[in-house]
């Protein structure tokens, strides 16, 4: 596609449920971030991948949280026994190396509500 | 760890005026960018200004500008002949090295153009 691509939109779970969120990032991009935007705050880091190495996922908050990402393109974010704490959007975004000039390309988002 | 302090949270300005965002960050490194993106209410980021540390001369895009104070350590954004579709949330960004890929982001200016 022309963009970042995430899905879905929009998601409303209840408390202790499981989600899975995707992002599709852009064709040739091999590094791929999300972020956690919680209302009114900046963006919260919350793992990065880069082309075949180790994600750093120093940036998730609890073990109830994991990410993989297939074949170096899909990225699945996954949050279990969801929280109210939770709710949030929850941006991906890609860069075509990790060069330190390299803008980021964003997509639109999930906004996660947790009930 | 790098931070990056957006000490407004919200700024309302006239339609035509002229107005400046500020960031300042606190760094120990000397090879590094600074970004700002402008989220609107789509929630999709996009890039408006790149600055890079080496130089001197303070980036320009169109109606976009920077105030780039090295020694200082700020890196203000001036909008000038605003415009309604500048209404959005600003996110000033620092890339250097480090974990989470060296990207920090500030919590954002929200700003608001009065017609």
């Amino acid at each position: 596609g022309a963009g970042v691509s995430q899905s879905p939109s929009n998601k409303v779970t209840e408390k202790g449920k499981d989600v899975e969120l995707r992002c599709d990032p852009i064709s040739g991009h091999t590094a791929l971030y999300w972020y956690r935007q919680s209302l009114g705050q900046g963006l919260e880091f919350l793992i990065y991948f880069q082309g075949n190495s180790a994600p750093d996922k120093s940036g998730l908050p609890s073990d109830r949280f994991s990410a993989e990402r297939t074949g170096g393109s899909v990225s699945t974010l996954t949050i279990q026994r969801t929280q109210q704490e939770d709710s949030a959007v929850y941006l991906c975004a890609s860069s075509p190396s990790q060069g330190r000039r390299e803008k980021l390309f964003f997509g639109s988002g999930t906004q996660l509500s947790v009930l | 760890a790098q931070t990056v302090t957006q000490s407004q949270p919200e700024m309302s300005v006239q339609e035509a005026e002229t107005v400046t965002l500020s960031c300042t960050y606190d760094t120990s490194e000397n090879n590094y960018y600074l970004f700002w993106y402008k989220q609107p209410p789509s929630r999709q980021m996009i890039l408006v200004i790149r600055q890079e540390a080496y130089k001197q001369q303070n980036a320009t895009e169109n109606r976009f500008s920077v105030n780039f104070q090295k020694a200082a350590k700020s890196f203000s954004l001036k909008i000038s002949d605003s415009q309604l579709g500048d209404t959005a949330m600003y996110f000033c960004a620092f890339r250097g090295g480090g974990g989470a890929d060296g990207l920090t982001f500030g919590k954002g200016t929200h700003l608001i153009i009065q017609p």
